[in-house]
């Protein structure tokens, strides 16, 4: 149950875009498309802003995207804004009804 | 509305025990499997606990043989029983609920728990 790997810290000028990737194994990330992704502001609960690796919950802007290529997972956010600046992670199934998320990512908005 | 709110949580000694209570409404709790994260001060998400609907439980190797979850579908109730506590245990505790997908889609505002002598 090791953590799934994610930079520790990204940044981008208003109206970029930005990738975070989340890197796991073959046990985790890389045997279900069971990947989601949570936006945390500080003192906050998580928020879910993508589930099933690229599905969107309604409400969720759609300049939140996600993918899977193996055994790494990716988020990008397009057109950046200053409240997306948060804690973002993600989560994966590891089987035998286990979970594990990654370490956490601090997006600046600069 | 959908809403967890957790409580319980608080200052206790290492090797001490504390019991968390995560009250459910606005949705169909027995319906739901139901899971326990944490959060030390400063780090990030860590998957805790599960229970299903029909009461089988999984855990994070970290506190398998301490920790135990439950739940009382009649009380709308998850619980945690953390017993053997050690300082590593120390963090926001949150009980969250999965959509009909595997991802987390409803959270409580979490419980702190401090392991301290």
């Amino acid at each position: 149950q090791s953590a799934l790997t994610q930079p520790a810290s990204v940044s981008g000028s208003p109206g970029q875009s930005i990738t975070i990737s989340c890197t796991g194994t073959s046990s985790d990330v890389g045997s279900y498309n069971l990947v989601s992704w949570y936006q945390q502001h500080p003192g906050k609960a998580p928020k879910v802003m993508i589930y099933e690796v690229s599905k969107r919950p309604s409400g969720v802007s759609n300049r939140f995207s996600g993918s899977k290529s193996g055994n790494t997972a990716s988020l990008t956010i397009s057109g950046l804004q200053a409240e997306d600046e948060a804690d973002y992670y993600c989560c994966s199934y590891a089987g035998s009804s286990t979970w594990v998320f990654g370490g956490g990512t601090k997006l600046t908005v600069l | 509305e959908v809403q967890l709110v957790e409580s319980g949580g608080g200052l206790v000694q290492p090797g001490g025990s504390l019991r968390l209570s995560c009250a459910a409404s606005g949705f169909t709790f027995s319906s739901y499997w139901m899971h326990w994260v944490r959060q030390a001060p400063g780090k990030g998400l860590v998957w805790v606990s599960r229970i299903n609907t029909d009461g089988s439980t999984t855990y994070a190797d970290s506190v398998k043989g301490r920790f135990t979850i439950s739940r009382d579908n009649a009380k709308n109730t998850l619980y945690l029983q953390m017993n053997s506590l050690r300082a590593e245990d120390t963090a926001v505790y949150y009980c969250t609920r999965p959509g009909g997908s595997y991802a987390f889609d409803i959270w409580g505002q979490g419980t702190m728990v401090t392991v301290s002598s």
